[in-house]
Formats: structure tokens, C-alpha cells, sequence
């Protein structure tokens, strides 16, 4: 299991509020990712980064904004949070293995939040 | 661009049964990968298939890459109440970008 964090893990917010949700993680990995999540649902890409100063809308639309500044740190910001974005949200980095091709994700462990 | 489709999106299964849960691409892939969320948890990696008809198992888990390399599959002998949780297959372009399916939830009746 990969260290990645996230914090809050659990948020409930007035409707307007600008919320940012924190991801971090200590493996060096390049690649970083937020995936939104409803309950019981299918993953949806948001955002991603292959890097420091690289970020990249995912195949959902979404209002909010990511930074990517340091290598091990992924913020995602909601400018004025509405009840539509409640959601969890995922986020995750991967590490490619050489040997095999394979690129394994690691997930953090979501914060779910409620948008009132 | 590249799809992937699970099916079921649902699975009912009783304790001692096996199943089999499918995953379809619209495209080539480079390689398959498996992931189980338990409830309220988080996607955790099971295993990544890159070649074309492998075959793996863990366990009570055998994982399948199709010989086109646009589908797999993922069957469950013995069902037991801990597999319970919602099984997504994640395909990978040549560009190694990860596109996940919808998800099979199995829910485990004893």
C-alpha cells in the first residue's frame, strides 16, 4: 500500500464557500490524479498531472482547479462549492514499473463532501 | 476516444457461487489492470495483464486479457462474503493513459 493522504476526509460546507481539499503523497510519484466519485458509482477524471507545473483537465467537466507546485502535493480548489458538488473525491498518483509496463495507481482515501 | 465497458453492472451472487464480471474496450489496449473498492473504501490495485490470452490467478481470482487485447474478464469461484465490494478494469492506451470502467458491485448473500 502507497502513502498518499488526503484531508479533510469528510466536509460539510455552506453553498459559496471556497473549499480547497489537500492530496499528498510521499513516493515521489510524478503523476498525479483527482477522480470524482458518487456513491457505488463509476471513477470520473477531473484533473491530472504528469508533473510539476503540469496540469490537464480530465474527461469530466469540472469547476474546479488544481496547482501542481510541488512534486508530492496535488490540491484541488472549489471557487464557490454548490450542492451539485457533493461527491467523493479521489485522489491518486502512479508509479511506473519498467520491467513490465505496468503503471499502478494508488489511491488516497477520498474526502466526501456535502455541499448544504 | 478509447471506452471501456463493464458488465454486469450488478452482481448478486450467493456465498459458495462463482461469477464472472466482463470488461470491453472500443479499442486496442496496451494493458488491462483490476482494481476492488470495498464499500466506503478506496480502488485498490489487484493486478495488471499485458499480453495477449495471459491468464492469472489469485487465489480464489482468475484475471483473463482477450487475444484482440479489447477485452477481459474476471471470474470469482467460491464466492465469500469479503468479495464483496465493486470490482472496476482500468485499460491503458499506448500512451499509458488510464481509462476505468463503470464497476461490477457484487453484493454477497450468505
Amino acid at each position: 500500500e502507497a502513502d498518499i493522504y488526503q484531508t479533510p476526509r469528510y466536509l460539510v460546507i455552506g453553498t459559496g464557500k471556497k473549499i480547497t481539499l489537500e492530496c499528498s503523497q510521499t513516493m515521489g510519484h510524478d503523476k498525479m490524479y483527482w477522480y470524482q466519485q458518487d456513491p457505488g458509482m463509476e471513477l470520473h477524471l477531473i484533473h491530472y498531472s504528469y508533473g510539476v507545473n503540469s496540469t490537464e483537465k480530465g474527461d469530466l467537466s469540472s469547476e474546479s482547479t488544481v496547482s501542481r507546485i510541488r512534486t508530492e502535493h496535488f490540491p484541488l480548489t472549489l471557487e464557490s462549492a454548490r450542492p451539485s458538488h457533493t461527491s467523493q473525491y479521489l485522489c491518486a498518483s502512479s508509479e511506473y514499473y519498467a520491467s513490465d509496463g505496468r503503471e499502478t495507481q494508488y489511491f488516497g482515501p477520498g474526502t466526501r463532501l456535502l455541499v448544504l | 476516444g478509447q471506452q471501456v465497458m463493464q458488465i454486469p453492472q450488478y452482481q448478486h451472487v450467493q456465498e459458495g457461487e462463482d461469477f464472472t464480471t466482463y470488461c470491453n474496450s472500443s479499442t486496442t489496449l496496451s494493458n488491462i489492470q483490476w482494481y476492488k473498492q470495498r464499500p466506503g473504501g478506496h480502488p485498490v490495485f489487484l493486478i495488471q495483464l499485458v499480453k495477449s490470452g495471459e491468464v492469472k490467478k489469485q487465489k480464489r481470482l482468475t484475471f483473463q486479457f482477450g487475444e484482440a487485447k479489447k477485452n477481459s474478464s474476471l471470474h470469482i469461484t467460491a464466492t465469500q462474503t469479503t468479495d464483496v465490494g465493486t470490482y472496476f478494469c482500468a485499460g491503458s492506451d499506448s500512451w499509458g493513459k488510464l481509462q476505468f470502467g463503470a464497476g461490477t458491485q457484487v453484493v454477497v448473500t450468505p
